[in-house]
């Protein structure tokens, strides 16, 4: 079995803050992990994966992420925030084995205070 | 690469009607997934198909469901006898069947039934 648990369903930064947005995993298995983004009434773009080489993982838009396997964690973060930013995140897990099916947290609304 | 298609995006039915939607996938991609996304929740996982295999389909997926993927290429979605508690954004997504999975996603169908 397999999970992500997004802490914080809403997030607020002002624009030129940091970004954090927290995930934390759970799999019986090593697992791939992934952060996506959506935007309103549009599909899910990947920002990022982490599939078992380094543990530092850089994305697009200027988004990173570092999987701590001692915390079973996989937080997303981006130095400075811009007013683009401003979406729906969510973390996911898939299992290294089989087709891979993934498992999306709930979500996080990110929003960018000017 | 034109992305992966969805149609139509929006839909309107009454209870009691059949609806069906459609998803074309990356051409290259024989993995192929459909999602059902609620307000204020991750996508949640409904079948998967290799190739015109369809081989799993999560619980979510009751017998007023079903899906096709005649030729291993675009994929259709049906319910019949909607219900209010099917209006959701159906997403579809396709993949690569390498190792990890990335998945690229439609902009989905939102339906509304009224």
């Amino acid at each position: 079995a397999q999970s992500v648990t997004q802490l914080g369903s809403h997030v607020s930064v002002s624009e030129g803050a940091l970004v954090l947005l927290r995930c934390n995993y759970s799999s019986s298995v090593p697992p791939y992990l992934f952060w996506y983004v959506q935007y309103p009434n549009q599909g899910l773009q990947l920002l990022l994966k982490y599939t078992s080489a380094a543990t530092l993982v850089k994305g697009i838009n200027g988004f990173e992420a570092e999987f701590k396997k001692s915390e079973t964690s996989f937080h997303l973060t981006k130095p400075s925030a811009h007013m683009s930013d401003a979406a729906e995140y969510f973390c996911a897990v898939s299992n290294s084995g089989g087709y891979q099916k993934v498992t999306f947290g709930i979500g996080t609304k990110l929003q960018v205070i000017p | 690469d034109t992305g992966v298609s969805q149609d139509p995006r929006h839909k309107i039915t009454k209870r009691g009607q059949n609806v069906t939607f459609r998803c074309d996938p990356i051409s290259e991609h024989n993995r192929l997934y459909w999602y059902r996304q609620t307000l204020g929740q991750g996508p949640e996982f409904l079948t998967y198909f290799q190739n015109e295999a369809q081989l799993e389909k999560s619980r979510l997926l009751s017998d007023r469901f079903s899906a096709e993927r005649p030729k291993g290429s675009f994929s259709t979605l049906e319910i019949q006898r909607t219900e209010q508690g099917d209006s959701a954004m159906y997403l579809c997504a396709s993949s690569l069947g390498l190792a990890y999975n990335e998945q690229f996603f439609g902009p989905g169908t939102r339906l509304t039934v009224l």
